[in-house]
């Protein structure tokens, strides 16, 4: 299967700084990849899918780009609430995989 | 407006058996591939199983072959998920979501728990 990796494990920034998370996948993915935040006590929501495609309502503060086994989330300027937890998803080959996931801290 | 309704989770035994259930609305239920996702308690996401729109194909993760089964009942717009031989270690909330390319809408999710 295909391992995603994601890094750093926590983040910690303040309100208006630029965000950038990491996810590396153990084989080419091509653009199959995305990205969801979740906050607690909530399901997963979509950011951007096929690497760097917004989703319906996603503001352009998040932006994804990569392609093949490298692959970043940035958000531009951090708003309040931004921080939460963050996992990259691979839809190029069964089993679909997730990453461990980076928790987006305000420090 | 799209909607994904869990139900049926519970407290069951190990050994035991269980029946989800995902009631969708909002959406042609028929034309799209929708799976399970589990997300123990403090941990991350884990996908289960997918089944294509006419319900012919089916996926599942390593975890749960042989002990789990996805179906779908187009004219109930309803996607089940039969669980059989249940360990501690399924012990999670369990999430349908509607799949078009990624994960775009999710249910609010239903408690499994083995114990």
């Amino acid at each position: 299967e295909i391992v995603l990796t994601q890094s750093p494990a926590t983040l910690s920034l303040s309100p208006g700084e630029r965000a950038t998370l990491s996810c590396r996948a153990s084989q080419s993915v091509g653009s199959y990849l995305a990205w969801y935040q979740q906050k607690p006590g909530q399901a997963p929501r979509l950011l951007i899918y096929d690497a760097s495609k917004r989703a319906t309502g996603i503001p352009a503060r998040f932006s994804g780009s990569g392609s093949g086994t490298d692959f970043t989330l940035t958000i531009s300027s951090l708003e309040p609430e931004d921080f939460a937890v963050y996992y990259c998803q691979q839809r190029s080959d069964w089993p679909i995989t997730f990453g461990q996931g980076t928790r987006l801290d305000i420090k | 407006e799209v909607l994904l309704v869990e139900s049926g989770g519970d407290l069951v035994q190990p050994g035991g058996s269980l029946r989800l259930s995902c009631a969708a609305s909002g959406f042609t239920f028929s034309t799209y591939t929708v799976s399970w996702v589990r997300q123990a308690p403090g941990k991350g996401l884990e996908w289960v199983s997918a089944i294509s729109g006419s319900g012919v194909s089916t996926y599942y993760a390593d975890s749960v072959k042989g002990r789990f089964t996805i179906s779908r009942d187009n004219s109930k717009n309803t996607l089940y998920l039969q669980m059989n031989t249940l360990r501690a270690e399924d012990t999670a909330v369990y999430y349908c979501a509607k799949d078009i390319s990624a994960f775009d809408y999710w249910g609010q999710g239903t408690l499994v728990t083995v114990s």
